[in-house]
């Protein structure tokens, strides 16, 4: 089945304890790119990448690190997580920027 | 950098009426504009797109027209019916940083039986 898969879907951490959200595509796709939404702030992105070892900043991309080794994963790192970014994210990815977009389930983060 | 608008922030209407959501951007460089609907829970999921060299797009109830000289691009469905009760957002993809995106801060749309 064609999708994307995020994990963990629910997390409760610390600030300051270093954390990661691991992202997954099967369907090849080349662009990728993390969001966050916030109640009426809509989504916001955070990074994004057109292909393998090509990423760059989205509009928050301020304490938030990613990494794109390989085509299928686009890990979203949290170095020293802060209140501030308790959140839900979400990943996507599709072909290229102007092909349908498809979101993984989201992970919902708080940390304390 | 890029600046999108989103109005109405909440829309309610009489199922069969239409619904319209307009966007504004503030980069004329931006060439990408998707809409997607979430629903209460769920991922966004891509509803319909228009490319800046096209000036109208339909599909089936759904439609979304673009105003390049005046920097706006808006969504029309018609014949609205309770299932299009959702959350609205549309986004605009920068032309010169080409994989960037900004969306709006969505429209959360009602549709009364």
């Amino acid at each position: 089945e064609a999708q994307v898969t995020q994990n963990p879907r629910y997390l409760i951490t610390v600030t300051g304890k270093k954390l990661t959200v691991t992202c997954s595509q099967n369907m090849n796709h080349e662009y990728m790119s993390w969001y966050r939404q916030d109640p009426g702030l809509g989504l916001r992105q955070i990074y994004y990448s057109m292909n393998v070892e090509v990423t760059d900043k989205g509009d928050v991309p301020e304490g938030y690190k990613v990494s794109r080794k390989e085509k299928r994963n686009f890990p979203l790192i949290l170095e020293s997580p802060s209140p501030n970014q308790t959140s839900l994210y979400f990943c996507a990815s599709s072909f290229s920027r102007e092909k349908t977009q498809y979101f993984g389930p989201g992970t919902r983060l708080l940390v304390l | 950098g890029e600046n999108v608008e989103q109005h109405p922030s909440t829309l309610s209407v009489q199922e069969g009426d239409s619904a319209v959501i307009k966007c504004t951007y503030s980069d004329s460089a931006s060439n990408y504009f998707p809409w997607y609907k979430q629903e209460l829970g769920k991922r966004p999921q891509l509803i319909i797109d228009i490319r800046s060299n096209v000036g109208e797009k339909k599909d089936q109830r759904i439609a979304v027209t673009l105003n390049k000289t005046a920097k706006h691009f808006s969504l029309h469905i018609t014949e609205t019916q309770p299932e299009d009760s959702a959350v609205y957002f549309c986004a605009a993809y920068q032309g010169t940083n080409a994989g960037k995106s900004t969306f709006g801060d969505g429209t959360t749309l009602t549709v009364k039986p």
